[in-house]
């Protein structure tokens, strides 16, 4: 079952916060982040690994909530360049588990 | 240096001609894996194999064969299409050693459109 991303689309200002949620139906070993400019492919953001870890990359920070099996990516002070469709990936078990990915949210940041 | 490279980058057939897609990557990854993205950019896993074994086979119809010669190469070739398969064909690569905790690195993907 695919996890679920919400919204599904955000429109922002430069300069304002988002908060892009996932939310899986099955317990969660991992969780990654990607996004997707129109045209390209999915870029790597970042993975969690443990329940209530949090992470930063820049501007850009996520957090995992094994317990709710949720996953929320932040981002804060938009610019321009975050515009893009955005990606959770989850991994259910250790080992060779393929990734799922979830049904996207497409984020535009206006000047 | 391209870490996944993936040809061709557009492909436009007719129904019922047979094509295949390439992919390679340099990352010494030891999993590749393919995904379709559909018109809703729905990412979905098709086939994934780990150092030349098939170890994911989604539900897939018979006529998308996968074959991985190598580590570092990993092919998708397609019978018969139909319009139905007209979508972006993503190839990506991971290191599963230690589990799923490492990012996946994509191929910049195979747009077929099925005429």
């Amino acid at each position: 079952q695919q996890p679920v991303q919400s919204p599904q689309a955000v429109i922002l200002r430069e300069g304002e916060d988002a908060v892009i949620n996932c939310s899986s139906s099955k317990a969660l070993y991992s969780v990654h982040w990607y996004r997707q400019k129109h045209g390209e492919a999915p870029v790597f953001l970042m993975i969690l690994l443990k329940g209530g870890e949090q992470k930063g990359h820049e501007k850009i920070s996520a957090s995992f909530n094994e317990k709710k099996q949720q996953s929320s990516l932040y981002l804060t002070a938009s610019q321009l360049s975050y515009s893009g469709t955005y990606f959770c990936g989850t991994a259910n078990n250790f080992g060779n588990e393929k990734l799922t990915f979830g049904t996207g949210t497409r984020l535009t940041i206006i000047p | 240096d391209t870490a996944v490279s993936q040809t061709p980058k557009y492909l436009v057939t007719q129904m019922g001609n047979d094509k295949s897609i390439k992919c390679e990557q340099n990352l010494g990854h030891d999993t590749m894996y393919w995904y379709k993205q559909d018109s809703k950019k729905f990412l979905k896993i098709m086939f994934s194999y780990n150092n030349k074994e098939l170890i994911i086979n989604e539900t897939v119809p018979n006529r998308f064969s996968p074959k991985s010669p190598d580590k570092a190469h990993l092919n998708l070739h397609i019978n018969s299409l139909e319009l139905g398969d007209s979508a972006v064909y993503f190839c990506a690569s991971s290191l599963t050693t230690g589990g799923p905790i490492y990012g996946y690195t994509f191929g910049s993907g195979t747009r077929l459109t099925v005429v």
